[in-house]
This record gives structure tokens, sequence and C-alpha cells, in this order.
């Protein structure tokens, strides 16, 4: 089942912060971010394993709450560079592939 | 160093006529390739995985087909393409399959069916 984000679209000043959040119904193995800017193809940002493990970016933090199915994603003093649409793709047991969500568009102005 | 092609970048073709998209992976053995579709400002809709030559996970039932004749090597096709399949064509790939491993985005395909 595809994972919920929040919010839909955002839009920042630089230096604000922003949280991107996933929710999922099922219970999940990983969590994995990416962004995608206009026109290009999505990179991969970071990934959060089952277990408190995780992998990624210098300066963007991510937390995993595996009771409750969720992640967020956390952008602080955010820069322009920071502009795209995040996907959260979610991972559960064994070899299935991710599910992404619909992602969410941020946008940083100056 | 790992490195992911996709070609052609563009593509305009007619309905009804055939579709071959490539995409090749560098640097790495055995990898999990996907192929993902997506429309003008939406998600990505995953069509087809492999895990393995010749082993093709499809997704998505419809008029789109993929095959894997090398290890580093994905292809997707269509006999006779409609209007919807109008997209961005991303091929992936990743170390591993499922939850365990990142995966790696080629530079994609914008395909247009007038």
């Amino acid at each position: 089942q595809q994972p919920v984000q929040s919010p839909q679209a955002v839009i920042l000043r630089e230096g604000e912060d922003a949280v991107i959040n996933c929710s999922s119904s099922k219970a999940l193995y990983s969590v994995h971010w990416y962004r995608q800017k206009h026109g290009e193809a999505p990179v991969f940002l970071m990934i959060l394993l089952k277990g408190g493990e995780q992998k990624g970016h210098e300066k963007i933090s991510a937390s995993f709450n595996e009771k409750k199915q969720q992640s967020s994603l956390y952008l602080t003093a955010s820069q322009l560079s920071y502009s795209g649409t995040y996907f959260c793709g979610t991972g559960d047991s064994g070899n299935t592939p991710l599910v992404f969500g619909k992602g969410t568009r941020l946008s940083v102005i100056a | 160093s790992q490195t992911i092609h996709q070609w052609p970048a563009t593509l305009v073709q007619p309905v009804g006529s055939p579709l071959s998209l490539e995409c090749t992976v560098e640097g790495t053995s055995n990898p999990n390739l996907y192929w993902y579709r997506q429309a003008a400002g939406r998600g990505l809709q995953l069509l087809f995985y492999s895990v393995g030559i010749g082993q093709i996970s499809s997704e998505v039932p419809q008029n789109l087909s993929a095959s894997r004749p090398q290890d580093r090597q994905f292809i997707l096709s269509s006999k006779k393409l409609l209007l919807s399949d109008s997209g961005f064509y991303l091929c992936a790939w990743s170390v591993f399959g499922g939850y365990r491993s990142e995966q790696y985005f080629g530079p994609g395909t914008r395909l247009t069916v007038t």
C-alpha cells in the first residue's frame, strides 16, 4: 500500500526549516527518502532501517518511528538548492520492491 | 564507481508504433533492476523489476514488457504504444532487493506519444 506523505506542498524562505512526513498502514522495515528536481531523476538522500541504522545526507536528517509506521524528514536552514519534490519509499519484509508516496513539493524562495 | 545509463533521452513516437528503451549499469554485478514510469507532475509507478538475468516481475499489467538479456542490461518494450504511455521512464538499480538498499536512478527517457 502506498505511503501517505504530508504536506503535499510547502513554500519556504531561505533559512527556514521544514518537516515532511511519511506514514504507512503496514509494518515497515525501512524508509527511503529521495529528492527530485524538475526534469531530473530522483536522487537518493537517506535510508532508515528497522532497528535504528541509517545512512544518508550530511545536512538533512530523518527519523523513523517503527511502532507508528512513520518517518519524518527534517530540512533545517533551507537553501535554494533544497527545492524539489521529496519522495519517501517504504519497504516491508523480503524482496518486495519499495512503494513510493506521491511526493511533497518543496519550494525555497529568496 | 557505479554508473547507470539510459537511452534515448527523449523520444516522440506515434500511437501504435513500437518502443524499445534500454538501460545499462556499470561497475556492479548482479544488480536488482527496476523500470518506473512517472506521468507529468505525478509519483513513481513501478512497472517491472528484475533480480537476475531472465527474471522479470510485472507490477502493472499493460501493453509494456521488459527483458533482461544480460546481467546489467534492462530493456523496456512495447509492440504498440498508446497515448497513455507518455511519461518519464526511469530505470533504477540497487545492490539488494526489497527494503535493504537504496535505489539509484538513471537520467530517464521522456516519451511523448502523439
